[in-house]
């Protein structure tokens, strides 16, 4: 099991694009978390999303969206980038009560 | 509101010295704790969780409500320890919720 992975690595934006970044939780968890973690920051939190729905969601404006697949697999999608959206991305997949595991996130450069 | 401190970001001791990563927390309710670490050029991992009150990598951290604290602790240093390290506090219950972490130390260890 590779537990989770996230695709792309790293990617460059302009100010205002559209970004999708993916997930791919470990197998046998069903429940995929979002966080942005800004240089010198600790995460913070963006959705969680169960069951194809978003069940949770931290302080984040509606230009955040997600979605999660029947698979489980999961996207972020940022519209209208800002400069202050570069950070990196991390996803991280739990199945019941303990444990999130955690990707190796996405670094996401907006010029 | 929830929140998690981690007062310093950069602890610096010598290779066999006892460690102490300070974590204090602001939750109404009873608090579920968590310490995460992330090695250079690793994916974040679990440390340890308040609830197991297990000790790993010989790193303990016991949850102190009076004071609101959970800090992490370890007897002697090693330059492998040399890691960021994180303290999280989960919002929610069971696999609903989400993680609030602190701004992380880094600690080095020096030979």
């Amino acid at each position: 099991d590779a537990g989770v992975t996230q695709s792309p690595t790293h990617l460059i934006k302009t100010r205002g694009q559209q970004v999708t970044l993916r997930c791919s939780p470990k197998s046998g968890h069903d429940t995929v978390s979002w966080y942005q973690q800004a240089l010198g920051q600790g995460p913070q939190f963006i959705f969680q999303y169960y069951e194809e729905e978003e069940r949770q969601r931290g302080n984040f404006p509606d230009r955040f969206s997600g979605h999660q697949f029947p698979n489980y697999s999961s996207e972020l999608n940022v519209n209208a980038l800002l400069l202050g959206d570069s950070a990196l991305y991390l996803c991280a997949s739990t199945l019941g009560e303990y444990e999130q595991y955690f990707g190796p996130g996405t670094r996401l450069t907006v010029t | 509101a929830q929140r998690v401190t981690q007062p310093e970001k950069l602890l610096s001791v010598f290779k066999g010295a006892p460690v102490e990563l300070k974590c204090n927390y602001s939750y109404s309710g009873s608090p579920e704790l968590f310490w995460y670490v992330q090695y250079s050029r690793q994916r974040l991992q679990l440390l340890l969780r308040h609830i197991s009150r297990e000790s790993i990598k010989g790193f303990t951290a016991d949850l102190n409500k009076g004071e609101t604290s959970f800090h992490l602790k370890k007897p002697f240093a090693q330059e492998e320890d040399s890691a960021m390290y994180y303290c999280a506090l989960r919002h929610g219950s069971g696999n609903t919720g989400k993680l609030i972490f602190g701004q992380g130390t880094t600690l080095q260890v020096k030979p």
